[in-house]
């Protein structure tokens, strides 16, 4: 099973709401990546946890707060966004983290700030 | 400066009209070439991962291969259904993908 689950599919929120993105793998991976995609662009990595320890950070303004409670569940916690922060969010996720490993997308949420 | 070009942008065939996707890459290092299919609004699907030059790979329609410069996806009597973006990705030294912009297929019935 290669699946990656993201919740909400939609999320809309004003520029003062908190809100969270959560994204579950079951394929016992241990490196977890968030990733930003404008229309008709490929993805843009915003962090990587690897062994549940934030690894990379591309960075991203903090008003984006990752969190990863355990091996299998990545959260993204929203703050305070721009209108420019609208886009679709994609988790992933990889074996290890190694730059051999492949990656698997979840489905993403659409995210619209107004 | 590692670079990833797909080509050509869009793709438009009859249904079973065979065809082919180019990825051509500059890395220093290849780690790995990796294919995804993306249909609008979804996360890309995972398609292929190639290693190492003269390695070819199949699943259904679709067959990759890789040499020391591109990739390519076969694409072999398309249907309709396979209509969606096709994006590259490779990996190098570095600990982050490198895509390519896409190559958007439509396939008319």
């Amino acid at each position: 099973d290669t699946e990656v689950t993201q919740t909400p599919k939609h999320l809309v929120m004003g520029m003062t709401n908190k809100k969270s993105l959560k994204c579950e793998q079951h394929m016992g991976h241990r490196a977890m990546y968030w990733y930003k995609q404008k229309a008709k662009k490929p993805p843009e990595l915003m962090f990587v946890y690897s062994y549940e320890k934030l690894s990379i950070n591309e960075s991203v303004p903090s008003r984006f707060s990752p969190e990863c409670p355990n091996s299998s569940l990545l959260n993204l916690h929203l703050h305070a966004l721009q209108p420019e922060d609208s886009a679709l969010y994609l988790c992933a996720s990889s074996q290890a983290g190694a730059t051999t490993d492949t990656q698997y997308f979840g489905p993403g949420t659409r995210l619209t700030v107004l | 400066e590692d670079q990833v070009t797909q080509s050509p942008e869009a793709l438009r065939l009859q249904e079973g009209e065979s065809s082919s996707l180019n990825c051509s890459y500059t890395v220093s290092g290849l780690r790995g070439l990796f294919w995804y299919r993306q249909d609008p609004g979804k996360g890309p699907e995972f398609l292929f991962t190639l290693y190492s030059a003269g390695e070819e790979k199949e699943k259904e329609r679709l067959k990759a291969t890789l040499t020391k410069k591109e990739s390519f996806l076969h694409i072999t009597a398309p249907k309709p259904e396979d209509s969606a973006t096709y994006l590259c990705a490779v990996s190098g030294s570095n600990y982050q993908l490198i895509w390519g912009a896409g190559t958007k297929l439509i396939i008319k019935p």
